[in-house]
């Protein structure tokens, strides 16, 4: 079956890294994605990788995927106060050609400390 | 350009009355998917569309639950005779075609039966 885990809760301080951690469990996964969701907002898109990939870096943010291991990790450089929120990671299998549903973890809640 | 959106954003409703969700998706896109997020967990798959077609509903729970998308863009998410356990945050997301790894999310509908 499908899985996605993620440990719950992170807690930083401002200006150092945060890496957050993703274990998923199905092999044919073929995007793996990062979703950021601030109090009272929806669900915004950070990045996704590929597969394929194993590492995709995007101005602060650095995805790394060890397929062997299917471990996902996000990690933000610098971390501010307004990078505070949850952070989902997700999975997409490919359906006969198309995408279909995301699998999502339970999410870790990011703490920034001033 | 317009993102997704969903109305109402808050629904309190009675339990056994029917409610019915609305998720317009970003112009031109192809595919809607609606999600369901309780207080706590990630958002779970309900269904999915390609255009008006209803490609996936494995994910509805149960037959009080339905979703139509007439005319392959507004979708309504509809539940009859709703329950206490149906309270949560619905979702919907739409990506640019039945290929596309991007899925948008909206605000969500937040629904109380009480």
């Amino acid at each position: 079956g499908e899985d996605v885990e993620q440990s719950l809760f992170l807690s930083v301080r401002e200006g150092d890294s945060s890496v957050i951690n993703c274990t998923y469990t199905d092999s044919s996964s073929t995007y793996l994605y990062w979703y950021k969701q601030e109090p009272g907002a929806g669900l915004q898109l950070l990045t996704y990788i590929f597969s394929n990939m194993d590492m995709k870096q995007d101005q602060r943010l650095t995805v790394l995927l060890n397929k062997k291991d299917k471990h996902l990790s996000l990690r933000i450089a610098d971390t501010q106060t307004g990078d505070s929120a949850i952070y989902f990671c997700a999975e997409s299998i490919s359906l006969g050609g198309s995408q279909g549903n995301l699998i999502f973890g339970k999410g870790t809640k990011l703490s920034v400390k001033p | 350009g317009a993102g997704v959106s969903q109305s109402p954003r808050y629904k309190v409703t009675k339990r056994g009355q029917d409610v019915a969700l609305r998720c317009d998706p970003i112009s031109g896109h192809v595919s809607l998917y609606w999600y369901r997020q309780a207080l706590g967990q990630g958002p779970e798959f309900l269904t999915y569309f390609n255009y008006e077609a209803q490609q996936d509903k494995s994910g509805l729970p149960n037959d009080r639950f339905s979703a139509e998308r007439p005319e392959g863009s507004i979708s309504t998410l509809t539940i009859q005779r709703t329950e206490q356990r149906d309270s949560a945050m619905y979702r919907c997301a739409s990506s640019l075609g039945t290929v596309s790894y991007e899925q948008y999310f909206g605000p969500g509908t937040r629904l109380t039966v009480t």
